[in-house]
């Protein structure tokens, strides 16, 4: 089945900076690549997602990128804000039929400092 | 806004009991899925469902068995708890590509 792997697992940045959290997928079949963002006690929301066909989204302060080819897509948040702190999930869709199950990675948690 | 409802969000069980956790969404959605969230291993998923009466089997499976009589209905049952199903539980309901989850329940077995 598929297989992702996240990383950094914390990341701190100052207030304006950017950041960046990487996933490497396994499965070359996978379609579609959700970025969630959980706020501590709420539930995961999702913020961005791209599919295969696309190499690049962006949405305001959120970019993702995707390479097929390294099996590897990046969540890029610019001028990041101190409402940014969160833990970020990223997950990958395997070509599987049923169901649009979604395997996600282990998590960052982003701490942005004033 | 789809809503997914999980019944309780704390619940504290003890070791042999079994336990049903439920989650109902509003949006007609054909596929379910239950999902535990541990600190470092992230969303793990338990059984998924894409149709009334379908279930399939996730990633860790084991100590867990589902129920989906109704279509906005799904029920996560621990047929006989123990302390390592201690975790939050998160269920989610989808259309199509994206999911949308539920508030979590944070079950405490012991």
């Amino acid at each position: 089945g598929e297989n992702v792997e996240q990383h950094p697992s914390t990341l701190s940045v100052q207030e304006g900076d950017s950041a960046v959290i990487k996933c490497t997928y396994s499965d070359s079949a996978s379609n579609y690549f959700p970025w969630y963002k959980q706020e501590l006690g709420k539930r995961p929301q999702l913020i961005i997602d791209i599919r295969s066909n696309v190499g690049e989204k962006k949405d305001q302060r959120i970019a993702v990128t995707l390479n097929k080819t390294a099996k590897h897509f990046s969540l890029h948040i610019t001028e990041t804000q101190p409402e940014d702190s969160a833990v970020y999930f990223c997950a990958a869709r395997g070509n599987t039929g049923t169901a649009s199950k979604l395997t996600f990675g282990t998590g960052t948690r982003l701490q942005v400092t004033l | 806004d789809v809503k997914v409802t999980q019944s309780s969000r704390y619940l504290v069980k003890r070791t042999g009991e079994k336990v049903f956790l439920e989650c109902v969404q509003d949006m007609d959605h054909e596929n379910m899925f239950w999902y535990r969230q541990d600190p470092g291993l992230g969303l793990r998923l338990i059984y998924f469902s894409y149709d009334v009466k379908m279930k399939e089997k996730g990633d860790i499976p084991e100590g867990y068995s589902v129920s989906r009589e109704k279509k906005e209905r799904f029920s996560l049952i621990l047929e006989s708890a123990s302390t390592n199903q201690t975790s939050m539980y998160l269920c989610a309901s989808s259309h199509g590509q994206g999911y949308t989850f539920g508030s979590g329940t944070r079950l405490t077995v012991v």
